[in-house]
């Protein structure tokens, strides 16, 4: 498609339980990342993808987080044990190339709500 | 470290003024450098990108300036509109021996722009 989607839109769970969410990057383009946005602004880089590969997961709690691209399926990001301080929102982005001059392309986000 | 600050953090005028907003970045080391809008319960909308071999991008209305040197980039909004109104972010991208990197945002600045 066109743009990067992202589902679900909003996403509630209990404090201890699974959440995963998906997204579907723009066709054709290579690369995919993942953000988490907690407090109003305040953007972290969680994880990045080239094609099906991790290319940068220096952002990644690794103790409860997990994500895969693999082919011909969304992408995920999958939390386990979920705790409170993981309520924020969830974007992906993705870029045509790996160079510096392809802006990143947004989705609108997953909603996480841990209560 | 890479640190990313937007100032102001938030402004009001009134329709039709022209307005800057500012960025400054602690590492000159960037690849580019972009400017994103963000509307409330959306994703980022990339506005304009700057390589770091550019000093400015125009894009319409708007005007983005680079002094990498200097580490700081203005975005420029002229004859400002009621739909200009939204949280404005600029991002870097850091340089990598792949040449590809995470972005790392600013805390944004909140304009609203009065009819």
């Amino acid at each position: 498609g066109e743009e990067v989607a992202q589902t679900p839109k909003h996403l509630v769970r209990g404090e201890g339980q699974k959440a995963k969410l998906y997204c579907a990057p723009i066709k054709g383009h290579s690369y995919v990342f993942w953000y988490q946005q907690v407090l109003k602004n305040e953007f972290k880089f969680l994880i990045s993808f080239q094609n099906e590969n991790v290319f940068d997961e220096t952002g990644m709690p690794k103790e409860r987080f997990s994500a895969k691209c693999l082919p011909n399926s969304p992408c995920s990001l999958e939390i386990q044990a979920t705790k409170l301080e993981d309520s924020a929102v969830y974007f992906c982005a993705s870029s045509q190339f790996g160079q510096g001059n392809q802006p990143q392309h947004f989705g609108d986000g997953t909603r996480l709500s841990i209560l | 470290k890479q640190e990313v600050t937007q100032i102001p953090a938030a402004l009001s005028v009134p329709e039709g003024e022209n307005l800057v907003l500012n960025c400054s970045f602690t590492d000159s080391a960037i690849y580019n450098l972009q400017w994103f809008r963000q509307d409330p319960g959306k994703g980022l909308t990339s506005l304009l990108l700057i390589q770091s071999s550019q000093r400015e991008q125009t894009s319409g209305r708007l005007n983005a300036s680079l002094d990498k040197s200097s580490g700081r980039s203005t975005l420029y909004i002229a004859a400002s509109q009621p739909g200009d109104s939204a949280t404005y972010l600029c991002a870097v991208e850091g340089r990598a021996n792949t040449g590809f990197q995470k972005l790392v945002f600013g805390t944004g600045t909140r304009l609203l722009v009065s009819p």
